[in-house]
């Protein structure tokens, strides 16, 4: 069936370098994306979305780029912070019923 | 401005037992979603509601499960008989209005043991 997946659930980073999270998307019908940040023990929150019809929109230390073409969506936090240390998930919220499809999660870890 | 509420925040119970979980979405939020986060995985869609109608049940386990929103405010999302498949975080989330470029508010969770 339809899914939003990520190609990595890991990611270890050193403290101020740039992180990129990447996923993927199969339903080309999605019309609007958004990145959700999850810390242990609480519910997700809100990071950054897109709609599809722009390619990349930022946000402060956050970027995300969407690429239609291969159904592909990437979030890049700069400078990356230990408070950045979260799972992050990628979701879309297609026309119809409008609750979120998730995807699994990618797991970053900031290291000093 | 307050966030969305829910109680409890951990509940352990044993299988075949009954469960019930509490929402209060962000005043004046007029759609509530219940999902569903097991370990390890993004959280499922269980049930949507608009004001005090079901919007979406369709991966609601309806043998078991049960939703209600009776004054278009609050919601509580019960389990009878709870299985052992049913360990997970319960989320509630909430939006103004039922738009597809609408942001979703998430509690914390209710996270659920069965033994």
């Amino acid at each position: 069936g339809e899914s939003v997946g990520l190609h990595l659930p890991t990611l270890s980073v050193q403290e101020g370098d740039n992180s990129i999270i990447n996923c993927a998307y199969s339903n080309s019908a999605s019309d609007y994306f958004i990145w959700y940040k999850q810390e242990s023990g609480k519910g997700p929150q809100f990071i950054i979305d897109i709609r599809s019809n722009m390619d990349k929109r930022q946000g402060q230390r956050v970027t995300v780029l969407l690429n239609k073409t291969v159904k592909h969506l990437s979030l890049q936090i700069a400078a990356t912070q230990p408070g950045d240390s979260a799972v992050y998930f990628c979701a879309e919220n297609r026309n119809s019923g409008y609750a979120l499809n998730f995807g699994k999660g990618t797991s970053l870890l900031v290291t000093p | 401005e307050a966030g969305v509420a829910q109680s409890p925040r951990y509940k352990i119970i044993e299988k075949r037992q009954s469960v019930a979980f509490w929402c209060n979405p962000i005043s004046g939020h007029a759609t509530l979603y219940w999902y569903q986060q097991i370990l390890g995985q993004g959280p499922k869609l269980l049930i949507q509601f608009q004001n005090n109608g079901v919007v979406d049940d369709s991966q609601l386990p309806k043998d078991r499960f049960s939703a209600e929103r009776l004054k278009g405010v609050d919601s509580t999302l019960k389990i009878q008989p709870a299985k052992l498949e049913d360990s997970a975080v319960y989320l509630c989330a909430s939006s103004p209005l039922r738009s597809v470029y609408n942001e979703q508010f998430f509690g914390p969770g209710t996270r659920l043991t069965v033994l």
